[in-house]
């Protein structure tokens, strides 16, 4: 069983507050990762990490940063959010030298 | 860019009934997996396939890997409520540094 973590589980905020989505995990994973998906569509990364001090844009352009200051944690934030950035965001893990990745449960978030 | 394409696109079925779910790319993939998301949650990995021909069985569940690696399946035997949901093929391709490709995933639903 993956022990990875999301706060909060829901979000709703109005337009120009600035959050942070939070993701841990404690399985010592080196890869992290975060993806965008609209309820019943397709996953989209938007950032991915392979180590501390590690970060990197992915295939769907997004206005959120990452940091990863430590290995098991890998926060998103949204310096002003909007309507168009209500969506799923899932965190995820993985080892080095497997593909496998493991999911956090996700954090709902609606920006009015 | 590698594409996976899953089909059906959406599949009810009713309980008892047998069903496969097709995952195929014209790209080789070094692993696949599989993962079922439910509703407000992240995916659950179900299985990783490694090697061209593999079949793997998971209760009623059996995920075949194509010999070419670039195809697979999943097979359900006696369909049960709950296993509707979201399931997504996700694909390791080499020189992807461990990224996943995912598909658009099929929506099953089993009716009681």
């Amino acid at each position: 069983e993956a022990d990875i973590y999301q706060t909060p589980r829901y979000l709703v905020i109005g337009t120009g507050k600035k959050i942070t989505l939070e993701c841990s995990q404690t399985m010592g994973h080196d890869k992290m990762y975060w993806y965008q998906q609209d309820p019943g569509m397709e996953l989209h990364l938007i950032h991915y990490s392979y180590g501390v001090n590690s970060t990197e844009k992915g295939d769907l352009s997004s206005e959120s940063t990452v940091s990863r200051i430590r290995t098991e944690h890998f926060p998103l934030t949204l310096e002003s959010a909007r309507p168009s950035h209500t969506s799923q965001y899932l965190c995820a893990s993985s080892v080095s030298s497997q593909g496998t990745q493991y999911f956090g449960p996700g954090t709902r978030l609606l920006v009015l | 860019t590698q594409l996976l394409e899953q089909s059906p696109q959406f599949l009810s079925i009713q309980e008892g009934e047998n069903l496969t779910v097709y995952c195929n790319s014209s790209s080789v993939f070094s692993s696949l997996q599989w993962y079922r998301q439910e509703p407000g949650e992240g995916p659950v990995l179900l299985v990783t396939v490694v090697t061209g021909g593999e079949v793997k069985k998971l209760k009623r569940l059996t995920f075949q890997f194509g010999d070419a690696r670039k195809d697979s399946s999943l097979h359900i035997t006696a369909a049960q409520p709950g296993d509707t949901g979201l399931y997504l093929c996700a694909g390791v391709s080499r020189g992807s540094n461990y990224k996943l490709t995912f598909g658009k995933g099929t929506l099953l639903t089993v009716n009681p």
